[in-house]
């Protein structure tokens, strides 16, 4: 079963553009999350997806929105970035959400190395 | 404020030895703690999940301990790889009625060295 895929793997902006990253998650699986990280703050939530509904929401900005589609791909779209947004950003899938029981396990994809020059 | 504190921040260690990371978290009420081992340059990856009732977990040469009273967890690496160089995040899940929350801790970087 192929893994969580992310693209593009790198990304080069400068301040003030949008971005568009995109997730696809393991095959079934209807929940996917993303997250930001970084070296000074680890990392951090930004929202979950599930059957196309943003379920829920961390701490983040309204710059920072996201969708799914009925495939269960996601995309996350940052606008007006700032060099603060330069981060590894990684997206997540499970079978049913964002609670990781045995039984509903997050499986990471390899991240998106986002670079706001 | 819900937090989960991870220690050391970074740790050297020789191959074959033993090594204990340790983490710390105020999250209430508390779901369940997971260790996650994340390589330089890829996603992280769960090594062991334990609820608010399970003491300890096994994983291979990993094993995962926790108090619930006192809130502490640890990860107990044997006889370390060269392989076990990696970032290692303790993760705990806040349970609310909104939606579960996941808490990250901010890692510990372990470098086995020959």
């Amino acid at each position: 079963k192929a893994g969580v895929t992310q693209t593009p793997r790198y990304l080069i902006k400068t301040r003030g553009q949008q971005v568009t990253l995109s997730c696809s998650p393991i095959s079934g699986h209807r929940s996917v999350s993303w997250y930001q990280q970084t070296p000074g703050q680890g990392l951090q939530f930004l929202f979950e997806y599930f059957s196309e509904t943003q379920r829920n929401k961390g701490n983040f900005p309204g710059r920072f929105s996201g969708r799914q589609f009925s495939n269960s791909r996601s995309e996350m779209n940052v606008s007006t970035l700032e060099l603060g947004d330069s981060a590894l950003y990684l997206c997540a899938s499970s079978h049913s959400g964002i609670d990781p029981t045995s039984y509903n396990e997050q499986f990471f994809g390899p991240g998106t190395r986002l670079t706001v020059l | 404020k819900n937090q989960v504190e991870q220690s050391p921040q970074s740790l050297i260690i020789l191959e074959g030895k033993n090594c204990t990371l340790q983490c710390n978290y105020t999250v209430s009420p508390f779901s369940n703690l997971r260790w996650y081992k994340q390589d330089t340059g890829r996603g992280p990856v769960s090594l062991t999940i334990m609820t608010f009732s399970e003491n300890t977990k096994s994983n291979g040469r990993y094993t995962a301990t926790l108090d619930a009273d006192t809130k502490q967890s640890s990860l107990h690496i044997t006889a370390s790889q060269l392989s076990d160089s990696a970032s290692y995040i303790c993760v705990v899940t806040l349970r609310r009625a909104a939606g579960n929350k996941l808490t990250f801790g901010g890692g510990t970087r372990v470098l086995v060295k020959p």
